[in-house]
């Protein structure tokens, strides 16, 4: 069956600017992750999602970013006034269980360079 | 704050060599345990998780992880690595109420035909 996907593959854009990732999980995942990515790092958690609820928010790096999921299935990651720090592979990912051992199923992520 | 770590960023082998990652976890409470890996190309994929229980662990590809709660330790191991081992491996920790994942550095396994 079809996984995790993520649009754009890959964006470009200049510092300052606005821009949106996009995230379909998996058909029936009521759970969704965002995570971050940085060049030799592991990825690092930023939102969670239960529904359409954000159940923690604690990773968000500052009120720059934002994320939704209006119907409980795709979610867009929003973040606003661009820098060249968020530069980074965001990540999303899915899940069946609500808990903790449900398994994470992730998608090929979003490449993003702030120039 | 929760932390993982991982000792090697980066481990060159010959096939048929033995392997073992180090992973090292900060939190003295209940903890689940995962170890992920990314393939060239691919997704990041589950290859082992521990919750309870034995704490020996087997996951797909004949690896293997030891959960030793008072050395706070997860380490990843195969007996013998082929070339398609060559991935990305990433160690993981999970607490609390959520699935939110705390996730180790990384470690590049290459693997010499």
């Amino acid at each position: 069956g079809a996984g995790v996907s993520q649009t754009p593959s890959n964006k470009v854009t200049e510092k300052g600017k606005y821009v949106e990732l996009r995230c379909d999980p998996i058909s029936g995942h009521t759970a969704l992750y965002w995570y971050r990515q940085s060049l030799g790092q592991g990825p690092e958690f930023l939102i969670y999602f239960q529904g359409t609820g954000a159940a923690d928010d604690s990773g968000l790096p500052n009120d720059r970013f934002f994320a939704v999921r209006p119907e409980g299935s795709v979610s867009t990651l929003k973040i606003q006034r661009t820098e060249r720090g968020d530069s980074a592979v965001y990540l999303c990912a899915s899940s069946t269980a609500t808990g903790p051992r449900g398994e994470q199923y992730f998608g090929p992520g979003t490449r993003l360079t702030v120039t | 704050a929760q932390s993982v770590s991982q000792h090697n960023h980066h481990v060159i082998l010959s096939e048929a060599a033995s392997l073992e990652l180090g992973c090292n976890y900060s939190y003295g409470g209940t903890v689940n345990l995962f170890w992920y890996v990314q393939y060239p190309g691919q997704h990041l994929q589950l290859l082992l998780k521990y919750f309870s229980g034995d704490p020996l662990v087997k996951g797909i590809k004949g690896f293997e992880a030891e959960f030793i709660k008072s050395k706070f330790s997860f380490n990843l191991r195969k007996p013998s690595v082929q070339w398609s081992d060559t991935a990305e491996y990433f160690c993981a920790v999970n607490i609390g109420n959520t699935g939110k994942l705390i996730f180790g550095q990384g470690t590049t396994l290459q693997v010499k035909p």
